[in-house]
């Protein structure tokens, strides 16, 4: 079946390091992919997306590249910021499996002064 | 403004008693979905629907009910069956489209036994 496997956090990065969050995902037909970001207390937001293979998604300074070859689609950030702590969760939408949406377990960034 | 409301926030329960959840969205969408979510873990989706009158049972939906007699909402019953019920619930919507459109999330309701 569908699933989304993130690398385990927490993440502990200082100001303006450079981040990367891993995220691999199995699927049935061809799925869209996800970065949503969860901080402290809230509910999830649409941090970026990709359709099709080889788009690459990217806000505030996020981007993340849909890899087919690899079943990829790897978060990078060239500079943190306090403000970007918080949870991350790569998932998946998959068409051929009754529209449900795939999460990964989240991976927690933390980001030092 | 658009968007999805949850209530309540927080929410204390005594065994032994149902309770029930409440999602709202004015976006329009047509598929709903409720997750629950523990500590330090993702995400697990309990029930969802795609269309007013028809709901599926998603992974962990024992112990829970909902219904969709309306498209802005999709109230969720946590029974007393459910052996474990303290978490964090989360409930989103999204257009169906090709593309599987975009998860709009609620601030999520928090849901402690006594």
């Amino acid at each position: 079946g569908d699933s989304v496997t993130q690398m385990e956090g927490p993440v502990t990065l200082s100001e303006e390091a450079f981040l990367t969050i891993n995220c691999t995902y199995t699927a049935t037909g061809y799925p869209s992919l996800f970065w949503y970001v969860q901080y402290p207390g809230e509910g999830l937001q649409l941090l970026l997306k990709a359709t099709k293979a080889d788009d690459k998604g990217s806000n505030k300074g996020f981007e993340a590249t849909y890899r087919k070859e690899t079943t990829s689609f790897h978060l990078e950030k060239g500079s943190v910021q306090v403000s970007d702590s918080a949870v991350y969760f790569c998932a998946l939408w998959d068409a051929y499996n009754f529209n449900k949406f795939y999460f990964g377990s989240g991976t927690k960034l933390n980001v030092k002064p | 403004d658009g968007g999805i409301t949850q209530s309540p926030k927080y929410l204390f329960r005594k065994e032994g008693q149902n309770v029930t959840l409440s999602c709202e969205q004015n976006l329009n969408h047509d598929a709903m979905y409720w997750y629950r979510q523990d500590p330090g873990q993702g995400l697990r989706l309990i029930y969802y629907s795609q269309i007013v009158n028809d709901f599926q049972k998603g992974d962990i939906a024992e112990g829970y009910s909902v219904s969709r007699e309306k498209k802005e909402s999709f109230p969720l019953t946590v029974t007393s069956a459910q052996k474990n019920p303290t978490a964090f619930y989360l409930c989103a919507s999204s257009i169906v489209d090709r593309d599987g459109g975009e998860l709009f999330f609620g601030e999520g309701s928090r849901l402690t036994v006594l």
